[in-house]
């Protein structure tokens, strides 16, 4: 049992790129997020899917897409990457019912520098 | 005012030392309440989750004050493994987590 992995590590960009990071969860959770966390900022969330082929803006959505490929996977695109989006960014997955939503594990992190 | 406030800290206490974190939240729709631990340069990990009646778990005690909607952490005994930063977190029911940006410890020998 993996949990959630994140692909890839590290990486790095020049301003203009575009590159996808990968997510996938196998604790068959319904609902996947993926953050940023930036010194003295904390973890904000970017865009969340509630369930396979819903998505949702978070409080940072600008520079970014999302796609929910099926329930275990939730990417997310940088189409033309900007030295602003160097961070490190979480993904996470959780169940969520009417009374809350339960514990968020989270994958590793990429660490991305955008040069 | 921001959604979820933390004392940022640091917080360097030595070993054996109680500590209390403090944490406010600012939606009074809020229903479910947690701490998360996070050590350097890794993912936030599930420290406990905080219940109306307060909880304990080992070392660790958590407190939820739904009227002041304020929430608090207490360490006892303080471990030099337990130097970690300690992210308050709410939500409402079916939306996403709200983090604080975190209390940082250190605790010495």
């Amino acid at each position: 049992n993996a949990g959630v992995t994140q692909t890839p590590k590290f990486q790095v960009l020049k301003t203009g790129q575009s590159m996808t990071l990968q997510c996938a969860q196998d604790m068959n959770h319904n609902s996947m997020y993926w953050y940023r966390q930036d010194p003295g900022m904390g973890l904000r969330l970017i865009y969340y899917s509630a369930s396979e082929g819903t998505t949702d803006k978070g409080e940072v959505p600008n520079g970014y897409n999302v796609s929910r490929l099926n329930k275990r996977e939730f990417s997310l695109r940088l189409e033309s990457a900007a030295p602003s989006q160097t961070s490190v960014y979480f993904c996470a997955s959780s169940e969520v019912d009417g009374q809350g939503t339960y514990e968020q594990y989270f994958g590793p992190g990429t660490r991305l520098t955008v040069t | 005012r921001k959604e979820v406030e933390q004392d940022p800290g640091p917080f360097n206490v030595p070993e054996g030392a109680t500590v209390a974190f403090n944490c406010t939240y600012s939606n009074s729709a809020s229903q479910s309440f947690f701490w998360y631990r996070q050590d350097c340069r890794k993912e936030p990990k599930l420290l406990m989750s905080v219940y109306s009646s307060g909880n304990e778990d080992g070392r660790f005690t958590a407190q939820l004050n739904r009227a002041s909607q304020y929430i608090s952490l207490l360490i006892r005994d303080s471990k030099l493994s337990d130097s970690a930063t300690y992210l308050c977190v709410v939500n409402q029911a079916g939306t996403a987590l709200i983090f604080g940006k975190g209390t940082t410890l250190s605790v010495s020998s």
